[in-house]
């Protein structure tokens, strides 16, 4: 089962606008990650953030966690048309053995 | 550093045929991860090795599934006999999590494969 579920499941936005997706989870964490994936190709790590840390932030990324409510967002500054791809959290649950379980992605697409 | 390495990219075959996947992680990384993605979802893990054990193989159907990782660096993951729903992309990821407690995983191009 998925652990992680992103909202929205698609977005359309235009080139330098801001794009924000959100994570939601169910168990205790060690740690949340998101994850970029374009099409056809592998997963690339994009940003960790610890379950004792609430902001993050990495160039035009910014990454929130509230381990109260169970959610993190990720936030995409200035979007360029290179961004355009699928955006993935996983969780690194605290009864794992560092696994990590993946949500089912928001679809990002930036109009040039 | 060389990227993690996995053959082929693109298999198609018919159901109840056999497959194999390879996967050649990044120099050092004990700790290397099949995962299946369909298309629209996000990754699931199949199967996860630390050097060559396994650590957790709970979600991997293995009436027809089968993974090894022999002399703890390349891996093959096999599929007989094939069945329609097995059409996916088949992820190798590995990582060097002795290094410390958080868990990048560094992800290889994937294998997509087509059961017809």
């Amino acid at each position: 089962s998925q652990q992680g579920e992103e909202d929205p499941q698609a977005l359309s936005i235009q080139e330098g606008e801001n794009a924000t997706m959100n994570c939601s989870y169910k168990t205790s964490i060690n740690n949340l990650q998101w994850y970029r994936q374009n099409s056809g190709r592998g997963l690339v790590h994009l940003i960790l953030i610890r379950s004792n840390e609430r902001e993050k932030h990495s160039g035009r990324l910014r990454v929130t966690l509230d381990t109260s409510k169970k959610s993190s967002s990720l936030l995409i500054t200035a979007s360029r048309a290179a961004d355009t791809a699928s955006y993935f959290c996983a969780t690194d649950g605290m009864d794992s053995s560092y696994k990590l379980i993946f949500g089912s992605g928001t679809r990002l697409l930036v109009r040039p | 550093e060389a990227g993690v390495a996995q053959s082929p990219r693109y298999k198609i075959i018919e159901k109840r045929q056999s497959v194999a996947f390879w996967c050649n992680p990044i120099s050092g990384h004990a700790t290397l991860y099949w995962y299946q993605q369909i298309l629209g979802q996000g990754p699931k893990l199949l199967i996860q090795f630390q050097n060559n054990g396994v650590v957790d193989d709970s979600q991997l159907p293995k009436d027809r599934f089968s993974a090894e990782r022999l002399k703890g660096v390349d891996s093959t993951l096999k599929i007989q006999p094939a069945k329609l729903e097995d059409s996916a992309v088949y992820l190798c990821a590995s990582s060097n999590r002795l290094a410390g407690i958080y868990n990048e995983q560094f992800f290889g191009p994937g294998t997509r494969l087509t059961v017809l």
